[in-house]
């Protein structure tokens, strides 16, 4: 079975305050991992894939196999990234395909 | 705003009652799922679809239903068997080739 665990509900830092949101996930496939945030109002978007290994808005993910971990890192918070953050994971693609999301870290950025 | 388009934003129901959301895509992604959305719970599958005319149950299925008669559409009934329907509820669709979702900006379901 899929399971993503993200083990803080909320994350509160200051600004240019370096910040890591938790990720640990169990599947027994080759694992596929995405962040996904939901700012204030707005629709879900994806945030960053570990396929694609690229940093978007200052966020890099590395997924870790060995300790089954794709946690979130940013080393100097903004107060835009201030949001819902959400770890996913999909199974091995092929005609079953599907998201585990984990609960969810919202993340606030103080001044 | 292009890609999935859910109404309503916000809709009401009376308790007995069924109620329709509406999801449509233009993306021509072959995939569509609907998710329930609940503060401290994260996102829930309720069912999903990789085809016309085919849909499977998620992990939260009971109370609800889906139909996929259209590629492009991927409806969700509330029935009045489902004994908490008050939630926030998101439509995705995905290119399977690709990975990952596209969501809908979802409707916020009240009973009343």
């Amino acid at each position: 079975a899929q399971r993503v665990t993200q083990p803080e509900k909320l994350l509160s830092v200051f600004k240019g305050a370096p910040v890591e949101l938790k990720c640990n996930y169990s599947y027994s496939g080759s694992p596929e991992l995405f962040w996904y945030v939901q700012y204030s109002r707005q629709r879900l978007q994806l945030l960053l894939r570990h396929i694609s290994r690229e940093s978007i808005k200052g966020f890099t993910a590395d997924l870790n196999k060995g300790e089954t971990s794709f946690h979130l890192k940013k080393p100097f918070a903004q107060e835009e990234d201030s949001a819902m953050y959400y770890c996913a994971l999909g199974n091995s693609g092929g005609s079953n395909y599907k998201l585990t999301f984990g609960k969810g870290t919202l993340l606030t950025v103080n001044p | 705003d292009g890609g999935i388009t859910q109404s309503p934003k916000y809709l009401f129901r009376k308790e007995g009652q069924n109620v329709t959301l509406s999801c449509e895509q233009n993306l021509n992604h072959d995939a569509m799922y609907w998710y329930r959305q609940d503060p401290g719970q994260g996102l829930r599958l309720i069912y999903y679809s990789q085809i016309v005319n085919d849909f499977q149950k998620g992990d939260i299925a009971e109370g609800y239903s889906v139909s996929r008669e259209k590629k492009e559409s991927f409806p969700l009934t509330v029935t009045s068997a489902q004994k908490n329907p008050t939630a926030f509820y998101l439509c995705a669709s995905s290119d399977p080739r690709r990975g990952g979702y596209t969501f809908g900006s979802g409707t916020r379901l009240t009973v009343v």
